[in-house]
């Protein structure tokens, strides 16, 4: 997706490192989701930031939209192989139920 | 489970065919969403339907359809299926619109032969 890029588009760590992926968009986000896919599986829900300077934990993972509002982050402290999997971001432009994805960061935890 | 169910999960065809994928959302949620994922597309939006209306349209290609029922069960018509069709399809579903998080189902995988 143009309107949301994601960084990096892949990411191989040692289990129990810390990582961080970046999701910026070209307009201002009134909501961001983050999402866990495995591959070829469907999408499930991890985290979603509305205000500026929001940040929500669950489990070791920490996402935070920053105060302009044109970025989140999501961090993994202690990496473990249950991590890996493809994380993407998605939002709502336009109001009207218009959905957009980042194209996804491959996230790989070597044990 | 996301409590959204999609049937059926594999569906192999052959061009110029037509399929129905068909998604039941999660007890009371509203809004339905349907998308299409490639390997070289990424997750792109097809369509979001609202209590039985079509609110938004995204990359949805004119031999698709879509239609939500007064069950609020969902169907994606695909109709003269070509190669490139060939994708995993998702359904997801709201309580009500797009500012809220979508629960996706798990998918149907579409391979055209």
């Amino acid at each position: 997706s143009q309107e949301l890029e994601q960084s990096p588009q892949s990411l191989i760590v040692q289990e129990g490192k810390n990582l961080t992926i970046n999701c910026t968009s070209s307009k201002t986000l009134y909501g961001l989701y983050w999402y866990k896919q495995k591959y070829g599986e469907g999408l499930i829900f991890l985290m979603m930031l509305q205000k500026g300077g929001e940040e929500k934990s669950h489990e070791k993972i920490t996402a935070k939209l920053d105060e302009k509002k044109q970025q989140s982050s999501l961090h993994i402290t202690a990496s473990q192989p249950s991590h890996a999997g493809i994380y993407l971001c998605g939002a709502a432009f336009g109001g009207a139920g218009k959905s957009t994805f980042g194209d996804g960061t491959t996230l790989t935890v070597k044990p | 489970d996301s409590g959204v169910t999609q049937t059926p999960k594999h569906l192999i065809t052959a061009t110029g065919q037509r399929v129905t994928l068909r998604c039941s959302p999660r007890s009371g949620d509203l809004s339905v969403y349907w998308y299409q994922q490639s390997l070289d597309q990424g997750l792109q939006f097809l369509i979001h339907y609202y209590n039985g209306e079509e609110r938004a349209k995204g990359n949805i290609l004119e031999r698709f359809s879509a239609q939500q029922f007064p069950d609020l069960h969902s169907e994606l018509n695909l109709s003269s299926l070509e190669l490139g069709d060939s994708a995993l399809y998702f359904c997801a579903s709201s309580p009500t619109g797009a500012d809220q998080p979508q629960h996706f189902g798990d998918g149907t995988r579409l391979s055209i032969l």
